[in-house]
């Protein structure tokens, strides 16, 4: 268990429809990272937050967008769904802007399926 | 941009034997942090070791080990006496150290599924 906690575990949902994933980090942790794991794409960097302002942009599309709220919880929104958003969507955490030993812990992952 | 590939799609290997997954990298950076991952069956990402680009000496972790040949821009793992649990998909990670907007991104390979057979 890296302590990272990520919900829901599964979602499935429609095409056109609009979700919300949950992330929690490590306690103490101020860094979050949003990645994206799918058939296609392999692994991607989506976003990065550190203490409530994003830091690093990746491979994001402008149908998803990203927060941190003040307790340090992150959540990434998803929106006009399409097909090819299915795939295992991963939050990471580090205790500083580039982590300790810059190793990241991540979370289970949420399965995003749409349908 | 910093470019990841593994060129192993799938290895296998039997169990107590030693097998060596490849990984090769470019960058134009010359300060930088290379990780391997393991993903078993339950999709978790699971740190196995890594390595920063300033040290000469190869990391160890148990029974794994890898060769980084900074010049060649290859990082591979080795793990000596596999054993069951080690069957899992293995991803090699980039990570630049400092500066710019990529502070924490890590460049994921395409990974490789290792199978070991009992």
């Amino acid at each position: 268990d890296s302590g990272v906690t990520q919900t829901p575990k599964h979602l499935i949902t429609a095409t056109g429809q609009r979700v919300t994933l949950r992330c929690s980090p490590r306690s103490g942790d101020l860094s979050v990272y949003w990645y994206q794991q799918s058939l296609d794409q392999g692994l991607q960097f989506l976003i990065q937050y550190y203490n409530g302002e994003e830091r690093a942009k990746g491979n994001i599309l402008e149908r998803f967008s990203a927060q941190q709220f003040p307790d340090l919880h992150s959540e990434l929104n998803l929106s006009s769904l399409e097909l090819g958003d299915s795939a295992l969507y991963f939050c990471a955490s580090s205790p500083t802007l580039a982590g300790v030993y810059n190793e990241q812990f991540f979370g289970p992952g949420t399965r995003l399926t749409v349908l | 941009a910093q470019t990841v590939t593994q060129s192993q799609p799938e290895m296998s290997v039997q169990e107590a034997e030693t097998v060596t997954l490849s990984c090769t990298y470019d960058t134009s950076e010359s300060d930088y942090y290379l990780f391997w991952y393991k993903q078993p069956p339950s999709r978790q990402m699971i740190l196995v070791i890594r390595q920063e680009a300033y040290k000469q000496q190869n990391a160890t972790e148990n029974r794994f080990s890898v060769n980084f040949q900074k010049a060649a821009k290859s990082f591979s793992l080795k793990i000596s006496d596999s054993q069951l649990g080690d069957a899992a998909m293995y991803f090699c990670a980039y990570k630049h150290i400092a500066g710019g907007t990529s502070y924490g991104k890590l460049t994921f390979g395409q990974g490789t599924i290792l199978t070991v057979h009992p």
